[in-house]
C-alpha cells in the first residue's frame, strides 16, 4: 500500500544551520512526489515537487528510488522557514500525506 | 483570483445535527478534492470530482457523508447525523489536468 512516513515530529535548529526534513514513501510504480509548507495562520501551499527539479526558498529535494526517500534539505535556515511541512505522494488523483514534520529555526 | 475559498471558516454543531460546507476552487480549475485532517495528522483524501463528475470516493467517506459539484464549479460537502468523531478540519483542493493541488484555508468542525 502506499504510505508516507516522515519519522521526525519536530526538529529544531539554529539559524544559519543546515536543515533536512526527512521522507520515505512506499509506492509500487514510478511515484510523483511533493512538499507542501503551511506557515502559522496560512494555508496549506506548494512549496515544490520533484519533477520540477527546482530551487523553492533555497529548498531542494532529491527523489532517491533506491532508498524509496525524499528529504527536504535547506543549507542555512532562516527564521522565515518556521513553518509545519508535510511530504506528499500523488496515487492516481489524490495525495497521501504524511504527518508533517515541525521545523522551528531559533535565532 | 484569491484562491481556492471555503466556507463557513469554523462550524460548531451538536452531535446528530447536519451541516454543509462550500468549496469555491480556483476558476479555471476543473478538478476538486476534499480532504480530512485530524490533530497531529496530514491531509486524508475523502473523495474526487472532475468537472461534475464524482470519480472517486475514499472509504472514509461513510453513507453519512455526501458530495456534491452540480454544475463542475462550487462544491458542497454534507455531513448528515454528525458524530464526535467528525471533528476536523475539512480541506479543499482544486488542479487543472497533471498540476499540483491548491488548498483551501478548510472549515473547521466541531461536535459538541
Amino acid at each position: 500500500a502506499q504510505r508516507v512516513t516522515q519519522p521526525e515530529k519536530l526538529l529544531s535548529v539554529f539559524k544559519g544551520a543546515p536543515v533536512e526534513l526527512k521522507c520515505n514513501y512506499s509506492y509500487s510504480g514510478s511515484p510523483e512526489l511533493f512538499w507542501y509548507v503551511q506557515y502559522s495562520r496560512q494555508r496549506l501551499q506548494l512549496l515544490l515537487r520533484h519533477i520540477s527539479r527546482e530551487s523553492i526558498k533555497g529548498f531542494t529535494a532529491d527523489l532517491n528510488k533506491g532508498e524509496t526517500s525524499f528529504h527536504l534539505k535547506k543549507p542555512f535556515a532562516q527564521e522565515e522557514d518556521s513553518a509545519m511541512y508535510y511530504c506528499a505522494l500523488r496515487h492516481g488523483n489524490k495525495l497521501v500525506f504524511g504527518a508533517g514534520t515541525i521545523l522551528r529555526v531559533k535565532s | 483570483d484569491t484562491g481556492v475559498s471555503q466556507n463557513p471558516r469554523h462550524k460548531i454543531t451538536k452531535r446528530g445535527q447536519n451541516v454543509t460546507f462550500r468549496c469555491d476552487p480556483i476558476s479555471e480549475h476543473n478538478r476538486l478534492y476534499w480532504y480530512r485532517q485530524t490533530l497531529g495528522q496530514g491531509p486524508e483524501f475523502l473523495t474526487y470530482f472532475q468537472n461534475e463528475a464524482q470519480l472517486e470516493k475514499s472509504r472514509l467517506l461513510s453513507d453519512r457523508f455526501s458530495a456534491e459539484r452540480p454544475k463542475g464549479s462550487f462544491s458542497t460537502l454534507e455531513i448528515q447525523r454528525t458524530e464526535q468523531g467528525d471533528s476536523a478540519m475539512y480541506l479543499c483542493a482544486s488542479s487543472g489536468p497533471n498540476q499540483p493541488q491548491h488548498f483551501g484555508d478548510g472549515t473547521r468542525l466541531s461536535i459538541l
